[in-house]
């Protein structure tokens, strides 16, 4: 069975601390991961996408790979509360192209 | 350039009618993907297309949903006879799949009511 798996949360952080969010998956052969971002009420936003093991940095975003452990992360570097949304990790799993997503952490920014 | 729309962005239909929702998604996406996403919940699968060819139809929920697409453009999924728990938000999202590019985007999403 093709799983990808979150914490739902709510995950709580004070604004400007470091915000980490983690998934697994279950398919040792995926090679394309994404973190999207949504906020209530609207559509999925793709925010970090990664390939190749190890980090990619985007701004305040980080997003860490390890394959051998079929681990994903996104670190959200000073917080805003701004960041506040739900976070879906996604995984292109097996033949044709199977995008997987996770159930979502929701992420909560404290002023 | 333009992202992926949808129409209509809302749509309250009566128990038992039939609704059509559709998609056109980012020009030259070759593949394109539609989900539900029940009120606080997180994205269910229901169809995915690669052209006009739709090799992974097991999320469909029942034989009152159908979805076609025309070429590599629009995309039109139809629910028949709706029911209370066909109301959400079904999103359409497309992607490249080609040169090493394999993101979705998605569109803002149909909010489906079946009342």
């Amino acid at each position: 069975q093709k799983e990808v798996e979150q914490n739902s949360g709510p995950l709580s952080v004070p604004e400007g601390a470091i915000a980490s969010l983690n998934c697994t998956y279950s398919d040792r052969g995926s090679q394309s991961f994404f973190w999207y971002r949504q906020y209530s009420g609207k559509s999925p936003e793709l925010i970090m996408f990664i390939y190749s093991n190890g980090d990619k940095e985007d701004g305040r975003f980080t997003a860490q790979l390890n394959k051998a452990s079929q681990y994903v992360s996104l670190l959200i570097r000073d917080s805003q509360p701004s960041d506040s949304a739900t976070y879906l990790c996604a995984v292109i799993m097996g033949y044709g192209q199977n995008f997987v997503f996770g159930p979502g952490t929701r992420l909560s920014v404290l002023p | 350039g333009a992202g992926v729309s949808q129409s209509p962005s809302n749509k309250v239909t009566e128990k038992g009618k039939d609704v059509e929702l559709r998609c056109d998604p980012i020009s030259g996406h070759t593949a394109l993907y539609w989900y539900r996403q029940r009120l606080g919940q997180g994205l269910e699968f229901l169809i995915y297309f690669q052209g006009n060819s739709a090799p992974d139809k097991s999320g469909l929920p029942s034989d009152r949903f159908s979805a076609e697409r025309t070429g590599e453009s629009v995309s039109t999924l139809t629910i028949q006879r709706t029911q209370q728990e066909d109301s959400a938000v079904y999103l359409c999202a497309s992607s490249l799949l080609a040169g090493g590019t394999y993101e979705q985007y998605f569109g803002p999403g149909t909010r489906l009511t079946v009342t």
